[in-house]
């Protein structure tokens, strides 16, 4: 099956720091790539998709200076939380789609990044 | 609005039953019923996928019930194992849609 990896797997950093996380889809091109986000014991919250080459579209609430999304590449999305908060400990996992529009829609999940915000 | 509502939150199973979980939705224009195992720490991962023309779907030990009258479908685990224990998540989409609607997710423990 489709493999999508992030990195890095876990992350500590200290308030007011910026965190990269990145999502690679390892063996197939993602036009369009997804970022969740989830705290403990709850359902994965769309916080952003992403589309090869334009403008990340935001889900209503996420700040979009706050998560800076690049979808640069074809196999590579990056998600960056700037001036990182405690408030923004969570995890954060990404998502790849292979066959947009087609009724065949999958998404393959990477493994997750769990940010802590000293 | 929980476009999918997802039951039970948790679910605890004798070693060799039946696990079920149910989801229901409202919007008609879903076509593409996914289901999500998720271990701790981890990612979820596609287990078994549906689309409105059948009303059943088997892999394996999984299988998806579908009930397009009522707009609900459900996952089945039979012969439960202790591996099994994870987090389940039903989703919907529809074709064209860009992303998919999550339930609420349901935490299944399989005792030995």
């Amino acid at each position: 099956g489709a493999v999508v990896s992030q990195h890095p797997s876990r992350v500590i950093c200290k308030s007011g720091t910026s965190v990269k996380i990145e999502c690679r889809s390892l063996d197939f091109q993602a036009t369009t790539m997804f970022w969740y986000r989830q705290f403990p014991k709850k359902s994965l919250m769309l916080m952003a998709t992403s589309n090869e080459g334009s403008k990340a579209t935001y889900e209503q609430g996420v700040e979009k200076d706050k998560f800076l999304i690049n979808h640069a590449s074809l196999t590579l999305s990056t998600l960056t939380v700037t001036s990182a908060h405690p408030e923004d400990s969570s995890f954060y996992i990404c998502s790849a789609r292979d066959q947009p529009g087609t009724g065949k829609e999958t998404q393959y999940f990477g493994p997750g990044t769990r940010l802590l915000v000293l | 609005q929980q476009q999918v509502k997802q039951s039970p939150q948790s679910l605890i199973v004798q070693k060799g039953g039946i696990s079920i979980i149910n989801c229901a939705y409202e919007n008609t224009a879903f076509d593409y019923f996914p289901w999500y195992q998720q271990f701790p720490g981890k990612g979820p991962a596609l287990l078994i996928a549906i689309r409105p023309d059948v009303s059943e779907k088997k892999e394996g030990r999984f299988t998806i019930s579908f009930n397009k009258s009522a707009k609900q479908f459900s996952l089945h685990i039979m012969d439960s194992q202790p591996g099994d224990s994870a987090t389940y998540f039903c989703a919907a989409s529809y074709t064209g849609a860009n992303n998919l609607f999550f339930g609420t997710g349901t935490r299944l423990t399989v005792i030995p």
